[in-house]
């Protein structure tokens, strides 16, 4: 089944303790994307990889790390999570530089 | 990027057609509108893009006037699981860029 995976799904940590977001695709596609989700603000958008090796900044990138060193994989990085960065995260992928994109079932992230 | 105009929410009932509305005034040439539906902490599910005049799948339809400063998703006969937000998007779907969800319409479909 062509999917988006992210692991955990839920996380509870501490102030300043790293953590990573995984986020993997089945379906061989070069973009993908890191959004956040928070009340009254929306979806806004992290980070994108255009390809392995290729990523960008997106709208709100302060505070997060990510890798593509692979086609497959896409995680996040908080190399120090503070509480600003409590959120629903999610990481979506498309075939190419299109605004169809799949999402991934999400990731509620609580720091403390 | 342009910056797209919705309805914060709508109200309908259970088989009624109901019409989004998307404000999009500075698009560019290459711009597409695309749709997205959101239910509570799910991921957004694509729905429809369109470029220019309609566009219609098995779930909405997309009409976009000739000037495209605006356009309109059609959902036939709404039904209760129907009740979403649902985001209109405007960007170059020919190159990679940031992409920008405004805050969308929450439909609430009763019975």
């Amino acid at each position: 089944e062509a999917q988006v995976t992210q692991n955990p799904r839920y996380l509870i940590t501490v102030t300043g303790k790293k953590l990573t977001v995984t986020c993997s695709q089945n379906m061989n596609h070069e973009y993908m994307s890191w959004y956040r989700q928070d009340p009254g603000l929306g979806l806004r958008q992290i980070y994108y990889s255009m390809n392995v090796e290729v990523t960008d900044k997106g709208d709100v990138p302060e505070g997060y790390k990510v890798s593509r060193k692979e086609k497959r994989n896409f995680p996040l990085i908080l190399e120090s999570p503070s509480p600003n960065q409590t959120s629903l995260y999610f990481c979506a992928s498309s075939p190419g530089p299109s605004y169809e994109q799949y999402f991934g079932p999400g990731t509620r992230l609580t720091v403390t | 990027l342009a910056k797209t105009t919705q309805p914060i929410s709508m109200d309908s009932y259970e088989g009624q057609e109901v019409n989004i509305t998307c404000s999009h005034n500075n698009i560019a040439t290459n711009d597409y509108i695309t749709w997205y539906q959101q239910f509570p902490s799910q991921g957004p599910r694509f729905i429809i893009q369109g470029y220019k005049t309609k566009v219609t799948n098995e779930v909405a339809s997309l009409f976009i006037p000739a000037d495209r400063k605006s356009s309109t998703l059609s959902l036939p006969r709404v039904s209760l699981s129907d009740t979403a937000v649902y985001y209109c998007l405007v960007g170059d779907n020919g190159r990679y860029s940031t992409l920008t969800f405004g805050k969308g319409t929450m439909l609430l479909v009763s019975p």
